[in-house]
């Protein structure tokens, strides 16, 4: 069963302007933890924010905020404006305390931003 | 920089080859993990150890094998390689501080001809 669903393929931005990327998570184990991960075309993997089950507020670094929504099971990053250095594939991701720590990733959103 | 390295960074292969991928890191993390990634797929987890000869499997984990007798290399070994294992392969440490955040090794592609 995917645990992590990420429903754009593909999104375009302008320069300067806010973009969200989605992502919807399941799980029933109530320790968990959510990542944004970014993948430049160079193919290295960049952990960009953590948002843990028990925060009461959305994370942030930097120009990154990520969006949480636990009722609705949702995790959206945020990244406000954006650079033509931020085009690539963005990973949502989640970790399960109490299943062996295990990591599950989604299939990923391609984003391009446009000057 | 987690200090992670993995090799060979690029390999070619015959089918039904023994192929055998390192991780090296230089943190002396205790767990570590192995992923492929395939287009329309992202990241799916082999193997990962959460300890020196103590190993478990991921979601993918048929047609390979892991060993780590060290607490620095994780090696991922294919037995018998097929096309299906074509595939850009990841290492990965967990820091378990916080929030136990991966990072990842730069990457090894492997293709099985």
């Amino acid at each position: 069963a995917q645990k992590i669903t990420q429903t754009q393929p593909g999104m375009f931005v302008q320069e300067k302007e806010a973009v969200t990327l989605d992502c919807t998570y399941d799980t029933s184990d109530p320790s968990y933890g959510l990542f944004w991960y970014k993948q430049p075309s160079s193919g290295e993997m960049i952990f960009l924010i953590y948002q843990g089950s028990y925060d009461q507020q959305n994370a942030t670094e930097g120009r990154y905020s990520l969006n949480f929504q636990k009722a609705r099971k949702s995790a959206n990053l945020v990244i406000s404006a954006s650079q033509l250095g931020d085009s690539a594939m963005y990973f949502c991701a989640m970790i399960l305390r109490n299943t062996g720590n295990q990591f599950y990733f989604g299939t990923g959103t391609s984003l391009t931003v446009i000057p | 920089d987690a200090g992670i390295t993995q090799s060979p960074r690029h390999k070619v292969t015959e089918t039904g080859t023994p192929v055998t991928l390192r991780c090296h890191q230089t943190e002396n993390h205790r767990y570590m993990y192995w992923y492929r990634q395939d287009p329309g797929h992202g990241l799916r987890l082999i193997h990962y150890s959460y300890g020196v000869k103590d190993t478990d499997k991921g979601e993918v984990s048929d047609g390979y094998s892991v060993s780590r007798s060290k607490t620095e290399d994780f090696l991922l070994t294919l037995e018998s390689a097929t096309s299906s294992q074509t595939s850009v392969y990841f290492c990965a440490i967990s820091r378990r501080t916080g929030s136990y955040e991966q990072y990842f090794g730069p990457g090894t592609r492997l293709t099985v001809t």
